[in-house]
C-alpha cells in the first residue's frame, strides 16, 4: 500500500472558523491532489500540486487554499468554513510516469455546523 | 474536454452472479483507462488499468478491455462475492502531458448472500 496519511480523520467545526487538513506521503511522488466527495457529485478536484510550491486550482477551488512547502506534505485550508464544505476530503498522489495512476489516502470527514 | 460516463447504480446482485458495469469515455488521442474501487469508509484503490487499445486489465477476478472502437472499458467479473460490495469508479488519464484524471460518478454494487 502507498504510504499516504491524512489528518485529522474526523473533524467537527463551526461556521466561520479556519480549518487545515494535512496530507502526508512517504512515496516521494511528485503530484498531489485534494478532492471532495459528496453524494450525487462523485469526486471533485479542489486543488492539485505538481511540485514543491507549485499548485493550481481544480474545478471547485472557491473557499479553499493549499500549500506545499515539502514534497511529502500538502495542506488544504478552508479559510472560513461554511456548511456547504461539509464533506469527505481525500488526498491522492501520483508519480511522474506514463499513466499517472493515483493512490488515495483514507479520507477526512469534515462537518461544519 | 475529456469525460467518463458510468451506468447509474446501485447494481444489486446475488452472490455468484455475473457482473458488468458499463463505462464509456470521450477523449482525444489514446488515454489510459482505470477502474478504482472504494470500500465503505475507505479511500479509492486502483483495481486495474489498461494503457492502450485492446489491452485487458485484470485483478482479483475483475477484468476490463480497452475498446477504442466503442470508446468503452466495461468492468466484468464472473462470480461476485459479498465482499465485492463497494463503489466502482471508471477513470481516464488523457494522452499528452495531462496528469489530471477524469473520473466517472461511480457505481455502487451491492451483493446479497
Amino acid at each position: 500500500d502507498a504510504g499516504i496519511t491524512q489528518s485529522p480523520r474526523h473533524k467537527v467545526t463551526e461556521t466561520g472558523t479556519p480549518v487545515t487538513l494535512r496530507c502526508h506521503q512517504t512515496e516521494n511522488h511528485r503530484y498531489m491532489y485534494w478532492y471532495r466527495q459528496d453524494p450525487g457529485h462523485g469526486l471533485r478536484l479542489i486543488h492539485y500540486s505538481y511540485g514543491v510550491k507549485d499548485t493550481d486550482k481544480g474545478e471547485v477551488s472557491d473557499g479553499y487554499s493549499v500549500s506545499r512547502s515539502k514534497t511529502e506534505d500538502f495542506l488544504l485550508t478552508l479559510e472560513s468554513a461554511t456548511s456547504s464544505q461539509t464533506s469527505v476530503y481525500f488526498c491522492a498522489i501520483s508519480a511522474f510516469d506514463s499513466t499517472y495512476e493515483q493512490y488515495f489516502g483514507p479520507g477526512t470527514r469534515l462537518t461544519v455546523t | 474536454g475529456n469525460s467518463v460516463t458510468q451506468m447509474e447504480g446501485p447494481v444489486t446482485l446475488s452472490e455468484e452472479a455475473f457482473l458488468t458495469i458499463n463505462c464509456t469515455y470521450t477523449a482525444t488521442g489514446y488515454p489510459s483507462l482505470f477502474w478504482y474501487v472504494q470500500y465503505p469508509g475507505e479511500g479509492l484503490q486502483l483495481l486495474l488499468k489498461a494503457t492502450k487499445a485492446d489491452d485487458k486489465g485484470s485483478n482479483k477476478g475483475f477484468e476490463a478491455t480497452y475498446r477504442k472502437e466503442t470508446t468503452s472499458f466495461h468492468l466484468e467479473k464472473g462470480s461476485v462475492q459479498v465482499s465485492d460490495s463497494a463503489v466502482y469508479f471508471c477513470a481516464l488519464k488523457g494522452s499528452g502531458g495531462s496528469y489530471i484524471p477524469t473520473f466517472g460518478r461511480g457505481t455502487s454494487l451491492i451483493v446479497h448472500p
